[in-house]
């Protein structure tokens, strides 16, 4: 199986702080890798697939960038409803794997 | 409006059984492969099994290999997981998702507790 390592584990930041997530992968993934967030008592959200692409619906400051084994997730200009958990997913091949989460939360 | 309804969870015994379910709504659900994904409490996502738009093919993960097995029924518009011999780390919120892993899940059920416990 692939591994996927996040890092931090979490983070505090303020509002309208930039805030940079990252997400390595055990092997080329090429460019197959989705971002989600969930916030507490809720269902994941798909933000990012493909590693670059705006799911339909999700505000322009998320954005991801990366290929191979090494992903970003940005988020240009943090807002209140965006402190949750974040987590990247391999779907380059099956088990389509998840890193452990990144835990954002207000400084 | 896509909806996603799951179904089926509860308290169980150590080898015992469950069959959970998925109403799906809102889009043409035969046309999306189908998903289930877990959470163990306080704990990160898991995908468990992946069934294709015609049920012919199925995943599951390691884990899970001859105890579930996902399926769909595209005239009720929807999923089941039978899940046998469960174990105590089974115990989880089970989502239903929609989408191939490629597109990214794109929606989420609102999750069924599976409590796997003597």
């Amino acid at each position: 199986d692939i591994q996927m390592t996040q890092s931090p584990s979490s983070l505090s930041a303020s509002l309208g702080d930039r805030v940079t997530i990252t997400c390595r992968a055990s092997q080329s993934i090429t460019s197959y890798l989705n971002w989600y967030h969930q916030k507490p008592g809720k269902a994941p959200e798909l933000l990012i697939y493909a590693a670059s692409n705006l799911q339909s619906g999700v505000p322009s400051r998320f954005s991801g960038s990366g290929s191979g084994t090494d992903f970003t997730l940005t988020i240009s200009s943090l807002q209140p409803e965006d402190f949750a958990t974040y987590y990247c997913q391999q779907s380059y091949s099956n088990p389509p794997t998840f890193g452990g989460g990144t835990k954002v939360e207000i400084k | 409006e896509v909806q996603l309804v799951e179904s089926g969870g509860g308290l169980v015994q150590p080898g015992g059984s469950l069959r959970l379910s998925c109403a799906a709504s809102g889009f043409t659900f035969s046309s999306y492969t189908m998903n289930w994904v877990r959470q163990a409490p306080g704990k990160g996502l898991e995908s468990v099994s992946a069934v294709t738009e015609s049920g012919g093919d199925t995943f599951h993960s390691d884990s899970v290999k001859g105890r579930f097995t996902i399926s769909r029924d595209n005239s009720k518009n929807t999923l089941y997981l039978q899940m046998n011999n469960l174990r105590a780390d089974d115990t989880a919120l089970y989502y239903c998702t929609k989408g191939h892993r490629r597109d990214g899940y794109s929606h989420w059920g609102q999750g069924t507790l599976v409590t796997v416990s003597s």
